[in-house]
């Protein structure tokens, strides 16, 4: 079954750009959506935002201007970027599998499967 | 965009039902059938349970199940079991640019 894993720096300075990169395993990359999402500690869930394969996005706006989504579908990856992070932006990273959308149409079943999530404190 | 409202806590004694309801608005909940709910065990990534309001997964058990009506949708847990005890989400797709939301979050405790 796909598998997905975050990968990235556990520590970024404020200011700086946070940069995670998702690996999807056993499946392809193509057809999908792909969404990010973070949770602060002891905090709700906050959808950041997702790719589709051919590059296309969408953004939450609240975070939209420092937002920057890529794919690399050559390596079944795609990644997040996040600019001038300050404390606030310390969280717990998720990527997951969005909606499916090919030929037969678009299919939103949920967010499935998450990777593990990766913990990033913004932090001098 | 603001997050769905979820009661904060819901609590219930093994083998007993417990309803966790998610209110939204006639832009999110109300509009679409694009409802989902997630359980999540303290460090550990959200799982999915149920989505398109009551449709559930492989492999998820047919003790969980969803409804919705209006702007409000209802996940309820029959059969309580020490397993369940998790904290749980809400989520919907969202007219708005937000494009998803989520709710504010319960924990369930079982007694």
């Amino acid at each position: 079954q796909v598998q997905l894993q975050e990968s990235g720096p556990g520590l970024v300075k404020p200011s700086e750009t946070l940069s995670l990169t998702c690996t999807v395993s056993n499946g392809s990359i193509s057809s999908y959506y792909w969404s990010w999402i973070r949770q602060p500690a002891g905090k709700g869930l906050e959808w950041i935002g997702r790719i589709y394969t051919s590059g296309s996005t969408n953004y939450n706006p609240s975070l939209k201007s420092r937002v920057t989504m890529s794919v690399d579908t050559s390596k079944n990856q795609f990644s997040l970027k996040l600019s001038s992070v300050t404390a606030a932006d310390t969280a717990v990273y998720y990527c997951a599998r969005d909606a499916l959308y090919d030929s037969s149409g678009y299919y939103s079943r949920g967010f499935d499967p998450w990777g593990q999530g990766t913990l990033v404190t913004v932090s001098s | 965009q603001s997050a769905l409202t979820q009661p904060a806590s819901v609590s219930g004694s093994p083998g007993q039902s417990i309803t966790i309801s998610c209110t939204g608005t006639s832009s999110d909940v109300g509009a679409y059938n694009y409802v989902s709910w997630y359980q999540q065990h303290p460090g550990k990534a959200p799982k999915l349970m149920i989505y398109e309001v009551s449709n559930r997964p492989s492999g998820v058990s047919n003790r969980f199940s969803g409804s919705k009506s209006g702007n409000t949708a209802s996940l309820t847990i029959s059969g309580l079991q020490a397993e369940d005890e998790a904290d749980y989400y809400c989520s919907s797709y969202t007219s708005s640019s937000t494009l998803y939301v989520f709710g504010t979050g319960t924990k369930v405790t079982v007694l």
